[in-house]
């Protein structure tokens, strides 16, 4: 198994300029999150998906968007990207369930740089 | 107040030492309780779950405080490898979607 894969690793954007993050699991997970990680701050959820087709907002949903169409893909959309969400990206899925919810597994992240 | 608040560190220690970190949480409803661990540009791994009546893997024992709201790390005989920051994961577990809320982490540093 892969795991939770994330794709770019690393991208410069111009403030205004538009972006998809990809994540993609293969462990049949039904619950899908995207987070985001400022220096020396913990992480804010951003969107969560509970399964294909169900989406909500987390914490810090402004300036995002998100779609589930599948399992396994869970993209996250910046449509006038801006310095402040300058930050490294995280997408994590788990198991439904009381405990297991939470042992969430993570994908390596995307580092986003706006300018 | 914030809703789980952990001391950033950064703690130094040297190698063999014997290190202790402290989460506090704010919502006494909170469910269940972890330790994340994430080390440098990486991503968090699951480090360990806190059960009400402590529990103990290998070097590292978590205990749990529901009358005080805090969840505590212990780490003995620190390994180089150690070196990493710890996040302490609080499920608050309202209405169908659990809330998660992920602590700053404390960073801590294995010295040879």
């Amino acid at each position: 198994n892969a795991g939770v894969t994330q794709t770019p690793k690393f991208r410069i954007l111009k403030i205004g300029q538009s972006m998809t993050l990809q994540c993609t699991q293969d462990m049949n997970h039904n619950y899908m999150y995207w987070y985001r990680q400022d220096p020396g701050m913990g992480l804010k959820l951003i969107y969560y998906s509970v399964g294909a087709g169900i989406t909500d907002k987390g914490e810090v949903p402004n300036g995002y968007n998100v779609s589930r169409s599948t399992t396994e893909d869970f993209p996250l959309r910046l449509e006038l990207a801006a310095p402040s969400q300058t930050s490294v990206y995280f997408c994590a899925s788990s198991y439904p369930g009381a405990v297991a919810r939470v042992t969430q597994y993570f994908g390596p992240g995307t580092r986003l740089t706006v300018l | 107040r914030k809703e789980v608040e952990q001391d950033p560190g950064p703690f130094n220690v040297p190698e063999g030492a014997t290190v202790a970190f402290n989460c506090t949480y704010s919502n006494s409803a909170s469910q269940s309780f972890f330790w994340y661990r994430q080390d440098c540009r990486k991503e968090p791994k699951l480090l360990m779950s806190v059960y009400s009546s402590g529990n103990e893997d290998g070097r590292f024992t978590a205990q749990l405080n529901r009358a005080s709201q805090y969840i505590s790390l212990l780490i003995r005989d620190s390994k180089l490898s150690d070196s990493a920051t710890y996040l302490c994961v609080v499920n608050m577990g309202q209405t169908s979607y659990d809330k998660v809320i992920f602590g700053p982490g404390t960073s801590l540093s294995v010295i040879p």
